[in-house]
């Protein structure tokens, strides 16, 4: 079952911040965040272990909730460049673990 | 080079036809995976492999079905090509550690059944 993401859109002006959430019913061992361009193809933002961590570079954040089974992306001081549909990828663990995708959130940054 | 090459990256078929798509990784993971990707729908999994004798079934198999030639090759066939299997499709490809990895993408492959 794919993890749940939301908004399913946003639109925001240069700088301003946004918060991407995610969701799964399922438990997770860790959560993937992946940024795709429009015609490309996806590429990697960063992974959370299990472990209630939170990670960052540069102005995009995300933390870790296993106990809620929540992920959320935080991008602070938005550019023009943060444009693009963000997907979060859930990994429930296991020696057979696979990566589900949500659905995918739409950001538009506007000068 | 690309590190997932997918092939081809533009394909029109006629309903009915059988079609192969084609993967092949330099990173020398374990791990391949194949996505289907429509608009609005984000990226469903279709099989994933962990190895050579090792395949998974995904979300969303039916009409699909995948071969692992070698590490470093997985294929996806359409043995009947219907309409509703236009999309664009994925593969990846990931190492193995339990937490898992980065997953590295190929640039796709744009299939429309007509």
């Amino acid at each position: 079952q794919q993890p749940v993401q939301s908004p399913q859109a946003v639109i925001l002006r240069e700088g301003e911040d946004a918060v991407i959430n995610c969701s799964s019913s399922k438990a997770l061992y860790s959560v993937h965040w992946y940024r795709q361009k429009h015609g490309e193809a996806p590429v990697f933002l960063m992974i959370l272990l299990k472990g209630g961590e939170q990670k960052g570079h540069d102005k995009i954040s995300a933390s870790f909730n296993e106990k809620k089974q929540q992920s959320s992306l935080y991008l602070t001081a938005s550019q023009l460049s943060y444009s693009g549909t963000y997907f979060c990828a859930a990994n429930s663990g296991g020696s057979n673990y696979k990566l589900t995708f949500g659905k995918g959130t739409l950001l538009t940054v506007n000068p | 080079d690309a590190d997932v090459t997918q092939t081809p990256r533009n394909r029109i078929t006629k309903t009915g036809k059988r079609i192969m798509l084609e993967c092949s990784q330099t990173k020398g993971h374990d791990r391949m995976y194949w996505y289907r990707q429509d608009p609005g729908l984000g990226l469903r999994l279709i099989y994933y492999s962990f190895d050579v004798k090792d395949i998974n079934k995904g979300e969303i198999s039916d009409g699909y079905s995948v071969s692992r030639q070698a590490q470093a090759k997985f294929s996806l066939s359409l043995e009947s090509a219907i309409p509703n299997q236009t999309a664009l499709y994925f593969c990846a490809t990931s190492d193995s550690l339990q937490g898992g990895t980065e997953a590295f993408f190929g640039q796709g492959t744009r299939l429309t059944v007509v």
